[in-house]
């Protein structure tokens, strides 16, 4: 089975902060993505990397960067986290193009205080 | 620029009786791909089904289908002999064939209430 995993299930931060969310799959998936879920907005995608230190900006790039330097590991920072961050991530990682299933990671939830 | 919508924010349904959720997307690609994802509560999401639009014959997963009318834009999904355990938030996402990247776009969701 296709794991996606990600370093923490909730956390809380101050306004200012930096952040680190990571995320680890074990398929061998090229590609890999960040989103965040807002009630009523459904997903929205903030980064995806087709291939290792190779990255792309989705639709909501704003306030956000990404790291991706192993192969199965793919990091969303925050740089100065604020208020208006606050919501779920969930991290999701695909074999390759041509309409291949998304796996996704149990999400994180953070609040910026 | 392509959009997915979902009309239906809520829905509930007696077990073991049959729902469906809608969902409509625009789009001026030929060669594309739908999906149907749920997301129970408080774990991860998973793919319900997955409809590819050149293909006529609609998706069938189980208990789990699909209406794909291409020419209307219109992708329902259809639950039958619902169960507890489908209680989720359903999203419908579409993806674009002529990307080289997998990237989904999806609905607004729909939670999913199934009533004992």
């Amino acid at each position: 089975d296709v794991k996606v995993t990600q370093s923490s299930r909730y956390l809380v931060k101050r306004t200012g902060e930096k952040v680190f969310l990571e995320c680890v799959q074990d398929m061998d998936h090229e590609n890999m993505f960040w989103y965040r879920q807002d009630p009523g907005l459904g997903l929205r995608l903030i980064y995806f990397s087709y291939d290792v230190k190779m990255k792309e900006k989705g639709d909501i790039p704003e306030g956000y960067s990404v790291s991706r330097e192993k192969k199965e590991r793919f990091s969303l920072i925050l740089e100065s986290a604020s208020t208006n961050q606050t919501s779920m991530y969930l991290c999701a990682s695909s074999f390759g193009t041509g309409g291949y299933e998304q796996y996704f990671g149990p999400g994180t939830r953070l609040t910026v205080t | 620029a392509q959009t997915v919508t979902q009309s239906q924010p809520e829905m509930s349904v007696q077990e073991a009786e049959t729902v469906t959720l809608s969902c409509t997307y625009d789009t001026s690609e030929s060669n594309y791909y739908l999906f149907w994802y749920k997301q129970p509560p408080s774990r991860q999401m998973i793919l319900v089904i997955r409809q590819e639009a050149y293909k006529q014959q609609n998706a069938t997963e189980n208990r789990f289908s699909v209406n794909f009318q291409k020419a209307a834009k219109s992708f329902s999904l259809k639950i039958s002999d619902s169960q507890l355990g489908d209680t989720a938030m359903y999203f419908c996402a579409f993806l674009y064939g002529s990307s080289n990247t997998g990237k989904l776009i999806f609905g607004q969701g729909t939670t999913l209430q199934v009533k004992p």
